[in-house]
């Protein structure tokens, strides 16, 4: 069964830096893109990134770019997003999610509540 | 980038009524390859999304044969043949043809 657990979310002060972890199991994470989308509470949905299968692609939404960086450990089936200068409107819920194969992405994590404010 | 705009917003059905969503990109959505990269998620209140439909018109394995999707180009449709209590929530359709990937603004339907 494909798993995607996230975490590192919380309450972390504008200019505050967040390093966000997906944990992955029930599939061979070298194998797939994955990506990052969040969520305003109560909003829709925003991609933030993308990354290839060995890391060395990665896509940002212009609002990010710059400041948030993705990154993958395939050996520890892990995704991380490393959150820098952080603004009250990157306030969301993180997912992570598992690309599958076609422009899209198939698996979700549950999300992890980032909350920028003073 | 690929605006997405759904319409309705909010729609309410009764129970075994069909119901029906659109989208529409400010671009075509055809990629280079010759696919059209359009997907839609259904989100339930305090779940995560789940991929009902990609590439216009492949239903995901175990979702109800009663969702269908359509279109081309720029003009996409969601169509569920009869809506049932378990399908409240809020649907999004996605564009992966153009960077960043975008979803619309959501659509919420309830049960009348």
């Amino acid at each position: 069964e494909v798993q995607l657990v996230e975490s590192g979310g919380g309450l972390v002060q504008p200019g505050g830096s967040l390093r966000l972890s997906c944990a992955a199991s029930g599939f061979t994470l070298n194998r797939y893109w994955m990506s990052w989308v969040r969520q305003v509470p109560g909003k829709g949905l925003e991609w933030v990134a993308n990354i290839g299968r060995n890391g060395g692609d990665q896509y940002y939404v212009d609002s990010v770019e710059g400041r948030f960086t993705i990154s993958r450990d395939n050996a520890k089936n892990t995704l991380f997003l490393q959150m820098n200068s952080l603004r009250a409107e990157d306030t969301a819920l993180y997912y992570c999610a598992r690309d599958s194969g076609d422009r899209c992405v198939d698996y979700w994590g549950q999300g992890a509540l980032v909350v920028v404010s003073s | 980038d690929g605006v997405m705009t759904q319409s309705p917003l909010s729609l309410t059905v009764t129970l075994g009524q069909p119901a029906s969503i659109s989208c529409r990109s400010s671009q075509s959505l055809v990629y280079s390859d010759g696919n059209t990269y359009l997907a839609w998620f259904q989100q339930r209140p305090g779940q995560s999304p789940r991929r009902l439909i990609h590439k216009i018109s492949n239903r995901d394995s175990g979702v109800p044969d009663r969702f269908s999707g359509s279109g081309s180009g720029t003009d996409f449709t969601l169509k569920i043949s009869r809506v049932e209590a378990e399908d409240v929530g809020i649907y999004y359709c996605m564009q992966g043809t153009h960077w960043p990937y975008s979803f619309g603004q959501g659509t919420k339907l309830e049960i009348k």
